[in-house]
């Protein structure tokens, strides 16, 4: 099975900083890779599909890029409401393995 | 406006199984697959497996194979989730969500809290 990988596996940054996470796959997973976003007590939400396409509603600062094995997620302006954990789910085909998450902590 | 509404949380002991549903409304049931991720206190998400409503294909993680059994029942656009043998690491949040235009889980339920608790 593909296994997927996260760094790092938390941060803390400032309000209105820039924040990238990577994610990598151990094989090649084309564009099949989403982003979703984890807040305690809430329903996880999707963000980033096709490895760019930013979901419906979602806010413009958060952007994905990558195709491959390697993939990024970015916050190009920290905000409170970002804390979080992070994942990434390749879905190129079964299983969807998530990777391991990135915990977003707001100085 | 599409909604995955889940059963409510469920207590059980080990060695039994349980049975979670996750109904459909807002789009046609038959169209998205379904799938089920978990969720245990402090851990990430587990992506469990799929199902397609329609032709009722299922593929599982292989940690659950021959534990996990996913269903549905179109006539109530309701899908179901039994795991068995249960054991205390299965306690967890349990979440069905559906497969978007490209496969992505574009919708969540609720999620349902499954402990297993001697």
């Amino acid at each position: 099975d593909i296994q997927m990988t996260q760094s790092p596996s938390s941060l803390s940054a400032s309000v209105g900083d820039r924040v990238t996470i990577t994610c990598r796959s151990s094989q090649g997973i084309s564009n099949y890779l989403a982003w979703y976003q984890l807040k305690p007590g809430q329903v996880p939400k999707l963000l980033i599909y096709a490895a760019s396409t930013l979901q419906s509603g979602v806010p413009s600062r958060f952007s994905g890029s990558g195709s491959g094995t390697d993939f990024t997620l970015t916050i190009s302006s920290l905000q409170p409401e970002d804390v979080a954990t992070y994942y990434c789910q390749k879905y190129y085909s079964a299983p969807f393995t998530f990777g391991p998450g990135t915990k977003v902590d707001v100085k | 406006q599409v909604q995955l509404v889940q059963s409510g949380a469920e207590v059980k002991k080990p060695g039994a199984s349980v049975k979670v549903s996750c109904k459909a409304s807002g789009y046609t049931f038959t169209s998205y697959d379904i799938n089920w991720v978990r969720q245990a206190t402090g851990q990430g998400l587990e992506w469990m497996g799929w199902m397609n409503p329609n032709s009722g294909n299922t593929g599982y993680a292989q940690k659950f194979q021959g534990r996990v059994t996913m269903t549905r029942n179109t006539s109530i656009s309701t899908a179901y989730m039994e795991l068995s043998s249960l054991r205390s690491e299965d306690t967890a949040v349990y979440y069905c969500a559906r497969s978007g235009g490209e496969w992505e889980l574009d919708y969540w339920g609720q999620g349902t809290l499954v402990t297993v608790s001697s």
